[in-house]
């Protein structure tokens, strides 16, 4: 079946410094739709990004990811992380085939401290 | 426009009872889904319905937990009986055929 790995359960940064929150996927199907949510403390999660088109940059809220298919990822950046960023981040997959189901990666917190 | 609602949003029950857990999806979004939410295991999916039809029903989840669509507008997660596992935060969230996923404020559940 389809799976999502966050390689990292928790990412501890300075502000100022860059972001980078690992996210790698494995489908049988070649035209899979990549998410990023994000969840602040006590909230629920909510959609950062999301991207089906292969090497194309995809960017909100200073935040930017690019699916690549070659290498099934879709790792999340910015460039400088600020205290606001600390939250929880789950990584999504959907194939539409999988009857349109989300398969999520496990999380990973972010902190960042001053 | 009306987010996902849930109620009630803390619930303590105490090992053994049945508990009802409810959610009214966006107005006109046809998915729904029901996940569990813990530290230790992240999200995971309960039920998932289309059209209120159920299309995943969790696998490992089915023996306790029941979840139902009597309409469009509203649904409901019955756990019978409760166990102390159990304690996590339940999501519901509900979309339109867009992938996108919109999840309602959750409930908390303690299971004592």
């Amino acid at each position: 079946g389809d799976s999502v790995t966050q390689t990292e359960g928790l990412v501890t940064l300075t502000e100022g410094l860059p972001v980078m929150l690992n996210c790698t996927y494995q489908t049988i199907y070649s035209n899979p739709f990549l998410f990023w949510y994000v969840q602040h403390l006590n909230e629920s999660p909510r959609l950062l990004l999301k991207s089906f088109t292969d090497n194309k940059r995809t960017e909100h809220q200073g935040f930017h990811a690019t699916l690549h298919k070659s290498s099934s990822s879709f790792h999340l950046q910015k460039s400088s992380a600020q205290l606001s960023d600390s939250a929880l981040y789950y990584c999504a997959l959907s194939t539409g085939a999988n009857t349109g189901k989300l398969t999520f990666g496990h999380g990973t917190i972010l902190r960042v401290h001053p | 426009d009306a987010g996902v609602t849930q109620t009630p949003r803390h619930e303590v029950a105490e090992k053994g009872q049945t508990i009802i857990l409810k959610c009214e999806p966006v107005s006109g979004h046809n998915d729904l889904f029901w996940y569990r939410q813990t530290k230790i295991q992240g999200l995971e999916l309960l039920s998932y319905f289309r059209s209120k039809s159920l299309m995943e029903d969790g696998g490992a989840f089915k023996d306790r937990f029941k979840a139902e669509m009597l309409n469009s507008s509203f649904s409901t997660l019955k756990i019978q009986p409760t166990e102390p596992k159990d304690s996590a935060v339940y999501l519901c969230a509900s979309r339109l055929q867009s992938h996108e996923q919109y999840f309602g404020p959750g409930t908390r559940l303690t299971v004592l």
